[in-house]
């Protein structure tokens, strides 16, 4: 299996723009999680979907963000407008039902400048 | 307000000692705690899981305890190695009782010095 896969690896672009990341998870997975990490607030959950639900969604920053997951093979997560604070890594993780173990992606490093 | 804080941003050991990693949380009650490793430019890897009725578990060289009544959780790596090198997160079940909803600390860098 190729684990976790998400795209870009690198995104750099400017304040105001639209940015969306991709995330393909493990097949046969049901939970797909987004995070955000920086160096000041570490890992944080920003939303989950269960079986391509959207359950908790309150760690979404604001409403500038938006995640969908179209399907139980790929989620995005979009930023519009995007902010230099948004500069951070993203990461998707993937779960199996039953599991405890989740399976992060390589993640995304967004640089808004 | 519920806070997860791992015991320091940066441990620095030398090769063949055992590192111990500290994890404490307050305003939780998580039913289980697991330990990830965090390489550079990488995602989060799972190490190991431990359950509130656990005292220790253990898994090669690692060992982890969960201690409920002091809300801490201590991670040993034995004989470390240079390739031990590493950021280790903590992250606890948030409380709800699903396994799909795990909060992280921020993670103690560990240095592994030959």
């Amino acid at each position: 299996d190729a684990g976790v896969i998400q795209s870009p690896r690198h995104e750099v672009t400017e304040m105001g723009q639209e940015v969306t990341l991709r995330c393909k998870p493990i097949s046969g997975h049901n939970s797909l999680f987004w995070y955000r990490q920086t160096m000041m607030r570490g890992l944080e959950l920003l939303i989950y979907f269960n079986n391509n639900v959207p359950i908790d969604d309150s760690g979404m920053p604001e409403d500038r963000f938006s995640a969908k997951m179209p399907n139980a093979s790929f989620s995005t997560l979009k930023i519009q407008p995007s902010e230099p604070r948004d500069s951070a890594v993203y990461f998707c993780a993937s779960l199996l039902a039953g599991a405890y173990e989740q399976y992060f992606g390589p993640g995304t490093r967004l640089t808004v400048t | 307000s519920q806070k997860i804080e791992q015991n320091s941003e940066a441990l620095n050991i030398q090769e063949g000692k055992t590192a111990t990693l500290t994890c404490n949380y307050t305003n939780y009650s998580p039913a289980y705690l697991q330990w990830y490793r965090q390489d550079p430019g990488r995602g989060p890897v799972f190490l190991l899981l431990i359950r509130e009725n656990e005292k220790e578990k253990r898994k090669e060289r690692l060992k982890v305890t969960f201690d409920t009544t002091l809300k801490q959780s201590l991670f040993h790596i034995t004989a470390s190695q240079p390739a031990d090198s590493a950021t280790y997160l903590c992250a606890l079940e948030g409380g709800k009782g699903r396994n799909n909803d795990m909060r992280f600390g921020a993670g103690t860098r560990l240095t592994v010095k030959p």
